[in-house]
């Protein structure tokens, strides 16, 4: 049973077009996470969620919107896409946003290609 | 604010090579150490952590100490695999920080 599910796992799209992503944990963990791997590997946090409540929005594109329909739940919607938002998509869970003790579970990452 | 500084890669080793991968971070107060491991095509996941100076992480051979007076995490494994080849990452998180803050990742090739 995965505990961090993501999909699509792959997505071709045209530029200009909207897409969305979505991610489900079953891990009962309070707080999600979007993250953008580039071409080199490098993380960067995209948005947080704790208990359906946006925490953290870093410098993104307001073509990028996320939901929280409910704790297990955070999905990624993309509009007119660009070239430049070609990259891999992470979903990530952990159990408390507040202690530091807790790692994250990541899910299996979704590709992104716009041609 | 928080940071993480990891070796750069690529590193390749041959089978059965002692592995060392520098970590060195900047933190307020006493933030958690991770290490995360990405095998290729695949997501990251939880290799070890420690949450205290001076703990020791360990898992599948790897280790890693809290060195707080060299602001250190470097991850050890005494003899590589082929299958460890992968990209490393090391990350922290403070308390009551709402994220973690990774490093840049080292890529590590194993040869037979």
């Amino acid at each position: 049973d995965t505990a961090v599910s993501q999909t699509p796992k792959y997505l071709v799209t045209q530029m200009g077009n909207d897409k969305s992503i979505k991610c489900e944990q079953n891990l009962g963990h309070d707080t999600m996470y979007w993250y953008k791997q580039d071409s080199k590997k490098f993380l960067k946090i995209m948005f947080s969620y704790n208990n359906k409540e946006l925490i953290i929005n870093e410098t993104v594109p307001n073509r990028f919107s996320p939901k929280s329909p409910d704790k297990a739940h955070l999905n990624l919607h993309i509009n007119s896409l660009e070239l430049g938002d070609s990259a891999v998509y992470f979903c990530a869970s952990s159990q408390d946003n507040r202690g530091g003790n807790y790692g994250y579970t990541f899910g299996s990452g979704t590709r992104l290609t716009v041609v | 604010g928080d940071s993480v500084t990891q070796m750069e890669g690529p590193v390749t080793l041959s089978e059965e090579a002692f592995l060392t991968i520098n970590c060195t971070y900047t933190a307020t107060g006493y933030p958690s150490l991770f290490w995360y491991v990405q095998y290729p095509g695949e997501g990251l996941q939880l290799l070890l952590k420690a949450t205290k100076a001076d703990d020791k992480g360990s898992n599948k051979g790897f280790e890693a100490t809290y060195r707080k007076e060299t602001t250190s995490f470097h991850l050890e494994k005494g003899s590589v695999q082929v299958s460890d080849s992968a990209v490393y990452f090391c990350a922290l998180r403070s308390t009551n920080a709402g994220k973690s803050t990774f490093g840049d990742g080292t890529t590590l090739t194993v040869k037979p």
